[in-house]
């Protein structure tokens, strides 16, 4: 099995820039991707793949992977991003799914 | 477009098995890996278990020995079952569809399709 840790909270500035991380070995294997939810809403898929974003998801948010460190940055945040946002990959073997803890986003 | 719906009752008494369906709608349930996950009232996601559209499973080692997940292709339906439940097991469950590509010779998996959640909660 495999773990993938997210800084619990983060905050930023309406219009800046932000960075969040999922670092685990199976990111490594795996490239993560990435789901954004608000409160009572299920997750949706924002990022994938090396840096896919689905139809319908702003350009504004990107994504890269360092070694094992997966990265989401959201340039110029907007009060609409505030939420939650998880990362998931495989474990190394890719027969489990892991998700990060979870990283919850407050744009001030 | 696939869409998914969860199915099953809102309220389970503790040591009883609680059983939910998903149905896939709008696209074939051919080629995704069909996860259940859940989320505990303010806590994060917990992936349940997998059944890939070939039949094969695969479950969280901590919920392993209590999980059993199946598929009714003839009608576009996954199903759970977790058995022995706990408070603990309270929390909104929520079916998705879980892809697999290959591109540039690296491998992504993305859960590309999920459905609303449906809330169990374990009590007597």
């Amino acid at each position: 099995s495999s773990e993938l840790t997210q800084d619990p909270a983060v905050s930023v500035a309406l219009g800046q820039t932000l960075r969040l991380t999922c670092q685990g070995d199976s990111l490594r294997t795996y490239y993560a991707s990435w789901y954004q939810q608000k409160p009572g809403q299920a997750p949706v898929l924002v990022l994938y793949g090396k840096n896919n974003r689905p139809s319908g998801i702003p350009d504004r948010f990107s994504g890269s992977t360092s070694g094992n460190i997966a990265s989401l940055t959201i340039t110029g945040a907007q009060a609409e991003d505030e939420a939650d946002y998880y990362c998931h990959s495989r474990d190394s073997d890719s027969t489990h799914v892991v998700f990060g803890g979870g990283t919850k986003v407050t744009v001030l | 477009q696939v869409q998914l719906q969860e199915s099953g009752p809102g309220l389970v008494k503790p040591s009883e098995t609680l059983s939910l369906t998903c149905t896939v709608s709008g696209g074939s349930i051919g080629g995704y890996y069909w996860s259940w996950i859940r989320q505990p009232p303010g806590k994060g996601l917990e992936w349940i278990g997998y059944i890939y559209s070939s039949g094969t499973t695969n479950y969280n080692p901590s919920l392993k020995s209590r999980v059993s997940i199946s598929l009714d292709k003839s009608e576009n339906q996954f199903s759970l079952k977790l058995n022995s439940v706990t408070a603990a097991d309270t929390a909104v469950y929520y079916c998705a569809g879980e892809w697999l590509t290959l591109f540039s010779g690296s491998y992504y998996y993305y859960m590309d399709v999920w459905g609303k959640g449906t809330t169990v909660t374990v009590s007597s």
